[in-house]
């Protein structure tokens, strides 16, 4: 049972560097996010989708892209790196969001260094 | 203001022994939800229990207790019978209505360490 799963798990990219994260479902949610966790910090939203061909920003959404062509994946693009996004990067999903109960399933991270 | 506090930084507890780690919230809607997630040190996020605003029980799963106090806006999660596998990094988070969907906001995080 994968249930959530992120690629690369690490990545050491130099400022002005793209690269893009993948991030993979198999429990046909409709819902998927992408968070960024910073030490002392809890997880803060960069982009959200509702649903495959949509995209939604969250709080902290400069310098990053989303697409979500297939209702399983849900990439996060940095086009141009830069030192502050490093970070560990979570993606999760969820069943319909209209009920609050519905908990988010996580992946397991990518830790992503800018040098 | 939309937030949660979890102002311990770090707690520690024997092996077999109860602890509460607290959870403090804000928020002015009457429709929200409360997570608990435990990340331990290999990185991953994993669901522990849930408990709505109109829930007039506590919560229970397993070992897990959800503290729900909402006059006071806490929500402190209990974990009894302390294991050596509990030691991780804790979560609390709110779920809250926002535009079309439920954003999810997390508090700081606590570190719990089991001692045996």
């Amino acid at each position: 049972n994968a249930g959530v799963t992120q690629t690369p798990k690490f990545r050491v990219l130099k400022t002005g560097q793209s690269m893009t994260l993948l991030c993979a479902q198999d429990m046909n949610h409709e819902y998927m996010y992408w968070y960024r966790q910073d030490p002392g910090m809890g997880l803060r939203l960069i982009h959200y989708s509702v649903g495959e061909g949509t995209t939604a920003k969250g709080e902290v959404p400069d310098g990053y892209n989303v697409s979500r062509l297939k209702k399983q994946n849900f990439l996060l693009g940095l086009e141009s790196a830069a030192p502050s996004q490093t970070s560990v990067y979570f993606c999760a999903s969820s069943y319909r969001n209209d009920e609050l109960y519905q908990p988010q399933h996580f992946g397991d991270g990518t830790r992503l260094s800018i040098l | 203001a939309q937030k949660i506090t979890q102002t311990q930084p770090g707690m520690f507890v024997q092996e077999k022994e109860a602890v509460t780690l607290d959870c403090t919230y804000d928020t002015s809607d009457q429709s929200y939800g409360l997570f608990w997630y435990k990340q331990p040190s290999s990185g991953e996020m994993i669901f522990l229990i849930y408990q709505g605003s109109y829930d007039e029980q506590n919560a229970t799963e397993g070992r897990y207790s959800l503290n729900f106090q909402k006059a006071r806006k806490s929500a402190n999660l209990v974990i009894s019978a302390s294991q050596l596998g509990d030691s991780a990094m804790y979560f609390c988070a709110m779920s809250l209505p926002s535009g079309g969907y439920n954003k999810l906001i997390f508090g700081a995080g606590t570190r719990l360490a089991v001692h045996p």
